[in-house]
C-alpha cells in the first residue's frame, strides 16, 4: 500500500507570493491533516478535513487555507508569502474521527521564503 | 488552548543508558499518542494509550499514561544509536468536535553516543 505522498518536496518562494502544496492520503484513509513543523515551534496544527469538510482549525491566520476533493486528497494554500512562512510543511492522513486515529505522515514540503 | 509540555527538551546519553520523556496536558485527555521522528525524516507512530493508568510495552520502550489523563511518559531501557532521534507526545482532548485536535508537545531529541 502506498503512503502518504506530498508534493513538490522543496520549494522556494519570494515574499508576497502564493503557494499551494498538494497531499495525497494512503488508500481508504479519509481524514487528512496539516501540520507546519519549524525547530522553534515544533509541530504546529493548521487543519482537519473529513469527507470533504474542514473538522478543525488551529490558530493560524486566514492566510492558511485548505481543501479536500472528493477522492480524500488534499491541498494547502499559502497566500502574501511571509518570510516567517519558512517550514517543513507535514501532512498527516487516517481513517477517519472514532476509527483507528494513529496518523500516517508524508514526506512533507520543505518551504523556503526569500 | 489546550497545551502539551514535554520536557527534556533535549537529552544526550551513553548506549546502553536508560532514557525518560514525559508529557504534560494543560487538560484532560482522552488519549495520547507518542511518535518518533528520525532525523531527516517524518514523524512516525508509535503507540496510542486511552485508558487511565495505562502501561504499554514495545520491546525496550515502555509508555504510561497517568491515572488523571493529563500525562504521559515514554522510557527506553538500554538505548540503541537506533534510537535515535525526537518523539513527540501528542494529545487529544474531547470526545469530538472542534475540541477534538490533536496537539503536540515540543518534542525530546534523544542523541545516543556509542
Amino acid at each position: 500500500k502506498a503512503g502518504v505522498t506530498q508534493t513538490p518536496r522543496y520549494l522556494i518562494k519570494t515574499r508576497g507570493q502564493q503557494v499551494t502544496l498538494s497531499c495525497s492520503p494512503i488508500s481508504g484513509h479519509r481524514s487528512v491533516s496539516w501540520y507546519q513543523q519549524t525547530p522553534g515551534q515544533g509541530l504546529q496544527f493548521l487543519f482537519e478535513y473529513f469527507s470533504e469538510t474542514q473538522r478543525n482549525k488551529g490558530n493560524f491566520p486566514g492566510r492558511f487555507s485548505g481543501r479536500q476533493f472528493s477522492n480524500s486528497r488534499s491541498e494547502m494554500n499559502v497566500s502574501t508569502l511571509e518570510l516567517g512562512d519558512s517550514a517543513l510543511y507535514l501532512c498527516a492522513s487516517s481513517l477517519g474521527p472514532s476509527r483507528d486515529e494513529k496518523l500516517f505522515f508524508g514526506s512533507g514540503t520543505q518551504l523556503s521564503v526569500l | 488552548g489546550q497545551q502539551v509540555m514535554q520536557i527534556p527538551q533535549y537529552q544526550h546519553v551513553q548506549e546502553g543508558e536508560d532514557f525518560t520523556t514525559y508529557c504534560n496536558s494543560s487538560t484532560t485527555l482522552s488519549n495520547i499518542q507518542w511518535y518518533k521522528q528520525r532525523p531527516g525524516g517524518h514523524p512516525v507512530f508509535l503507540i496510542q494509550l486511552v485508558k487511565s493508568g495505562e502501561v504499554k510495552k514495545q520491546k525496550r520502550l515502555t509508555f504510561q499514561f497517568g491515572e488523571a489523563k493529563k500525562n504521559s511518559s515514554l522510557h527506553i531501557t538500554a538505548t540503541q544509536t537506533t534510537d535515535v532521534g525526537t518523539y513527540f507526545c501528542a494529545g487529544r482532548r474531547g470526545s469530538g468536535g472542534s475540541n477534538y485536535k490533536l496537539t503536540f508537545g515540543k518534542g525530546t531529541l534523544l542523541t545516543v553516543n556509542p
